[in-house]
C-alpha cells in the first residue's frame, strides 16, 4: 500500500464546475496536509494546508479534512481552464521528521 | 521576493560524466531538500538537510552526494551520472519555526543523461 495515494486521472470537468480530488493516507498519525498546483515542466506550487479536521476555504479552493478515514480533499469551485494542472497531495507523517510524503499527483482538465 | 533558485536550469551530459547541481535560496529557511521527478512515479526524496552540519539520505540516495556548503546553499551532486537519473530535479526549503513543514520548491533542473 502507498503511504499517499491519489488516483492519476485525467479527471475532466467543464469550465464552471466543482472540481473534486481526492487523497488517502496510511499514516494515523499524520498531523499536516498541503495541497501543490504543478503545471507540465514548472514546479510544485503550495495552494493549501490543512492541520485540523473539517474544512478550510481559501477563496475558489477548500480542504477538507477527516482523520478518522486518513483522508483530504481539495474542492476546486468555478474552475477555469487554467486551473488545469496536476495536483499533488503531500502529508507530514507522525513525528518531526521534516518530510513530506507526496502522491503521485492527479491530472486535473478544465474544459471550455 | 525571497526566493529559491537552481542552477543550471537544463543540462546534457553523457553518462560517466560528474555534473553538481546547485541550489540557492534566500528565504532563511533552515531545512533544504533535494527530489527528482519521473513521469508516473511522482516527487522522490533524495536527500535532506535541516541545517550545515546534518545531512540525511532520502528514499532514493543512491548514485548521488550532496554538501550543505551555508544555511542558503545546498549542492546535488551525481558522481558518474547514468541514463536512469535522466529526471527533473527539484530543490525545496521548508521552516517549521514559522508554524508549518510546508515547503517552498524552486523552479527545477531538466537533466538528460545521454
Amino acid at each position: 500500500q502507498k503511504e499517499v495515494e491519489q488516483n492519476s486521472g485525467p479527471l475532466s470537468v467543464p469550465e464552471g464546475a466543482i472540481a473534486s480530488l481526492n487523497c488517502t493516507y496510511s499514516d494515523r498519525g499524520s498531523q499536516s496536509f498541503f495541497w501543490y498546483r504543478q503545471y507540465s515542466g514548472k514546479s510544485p506550487e503550495l495552494i493549501m494546508f490543512i492541520y485540523s479536521n473539517g474544512d478550510k476555504e481559501d477563496g475558489r479552493f477548500t480542504a477538507q479534512l477527516n482523520k478518522a478515514s486518513q483522508y483530504v480533499s481539495l474542492l476546486i469551485r468555478d474552475s477555469q481552464p487554467s486551473d488545469s494542472a496536476t495536483y499533488l497531495c503531500a502529508v507530514h507523517g507522525s513525528g518531526n521528521t521534516g518530510k513530506l510524503i507526496f502522491g503521485q499527483g492527479t491530472t486535473l482538465q478544465v474544459k471550455p | 521576493d525571497a526566493d529559491v533558485t537552481q542552477t543550471p536550469r537544463n543540462r546534457i551530459t553523457k553518462t560517466g560524466k560528474r555534473i553538481m547541481l546547485e541550489c540557492s535560496q534566500t528565504k532563511g529557511h533552515d531545512r533544504m531538500y533535494w527530489y527528482r521527478q519521473d513521469p508516473g512515479l511522482g516527487l522522490r526524496l533524495i536527500y535532506y538537510s535541516f541545517d550545515v552540519k546534518d545531512i540525511n539520505k532520502g528514499e532514493i540516495s543512491d548514485g548521488y552526494s550532496v554538501s550543505r556548503q551555508a544555511q542558503a546553499k545546498f549542492s546535488l551532486s551525481l558522481e558518474s551520472a547514468i541514463p536512469n537519473q535522466t529526471a527533473l530535479y527539484f530543490c525545496a526549503t521548508s521552516n517549521p519555526g514559522t508554524g508549518g513543514n510546508e515547503q517552498f520548491f524552486g523552479p527545477g533542473t531538466r537533466l538528460t543523461v545521454l
